[in-house]
């Protein structure tokens, strides 16, 4: 089935130490998405990619980046974690408005421990 | 701006009870519109989704929506709740710019 997939499903970090989630799709959509989601809240865009075309939230930190090496893998990095990025991070991807696939489908989400 | 109220933060309901959650949106031209439930440490699933023509659109596990243009709403229904239902319900937009607006998010709980 085309999915997808979020690697790992649960990450430990300590504070301070780099940590990189991962996502691959299997669907062959253009546009991949990472969003934060707190506790009870609704998820957060922090950017996404439009085939190699990286688009950044105005409010996503700088310690939060992002690459794409290929069209089905996506990756997220977290530069410094401090113990306020203890979230869930999901990803998504949609075919894009050029496409007329204005949906999103999302992975199963990753979700991040800072001790 | 733009943007989704779910005015209802909780909603409890009996099993076998019907159900509506509210949804309304702040857009200036007909939106993408889409709801989505997400389980405890789940990611997002979608629902249903209203893109043009019949404002009554039917989703997976037995939910409907309807789109009300003159009451900018799209609410979501269900005429008996199972206890599996039990979930955080997302509403969503999209303006055609490859990005959803999301509402706050309704957390539902089933009372057997």
């Amino acid at each position: 089935d085309a999915m997808v997939i979020q690697n790992p499903r649960y990450q430990v970090t300590q504070f301070g130490k780099p940590v990189t989630l991962s996502c691959s799709q299997t669907l062959n959509h253009n546009v991949m998405y990472w969003y934060q989601q707190k506790s009870s809240q609704a998820p957060k865009l922090l950017f996404h990619y439009y085939d190699k075309d990286f688009n950044n939230e105005a409010d996503t930190p700088d310690n939060f980046q992002s690459r794409r090496p290929n069209t089905s893998f996506c990756f997220l990095d977290i530069r410094s974690p401090g113990l306020g990025d203890a979230a869930m991070y999901l990803c998504a991807t949609s075919g894009g408005t050029g496409t007329g696939d204005h949906e999103q489908y999302f992975g199963p989400g990753t979700r991040l421990t800072v001790t | 701006a733009q943007s989704v109220t779910q005015p209802d933060i909780h909603i409890t309901v009996s099993e076998g009870a019907s159900l509506e959650l509210r949804c309304n949106y702040s857009y200036g031209a007909t939106p993408y519109l889409f709801w989505y439930v997400q389980s405890p440490g789940q990611g997002l699933q979608l629902l249903l989704k209203y893109f043009s023509g019949d404002t009554l659109v039917q989703g997976i596990k037995g939910f409907e929506a309807e789109f009300k243009r003159s009451q900018s709403s799209f609410n979501l229904r269900k005429p008996s709740v199972h206890w599996s239902d039990a979930a955080e319900y997302f509403c969503a937009f999209s303006g055609g710019y490859n990005k959803l607006i999301f509402g706050a998010g309704t957390r539902l709980a089933v009372h057997p």
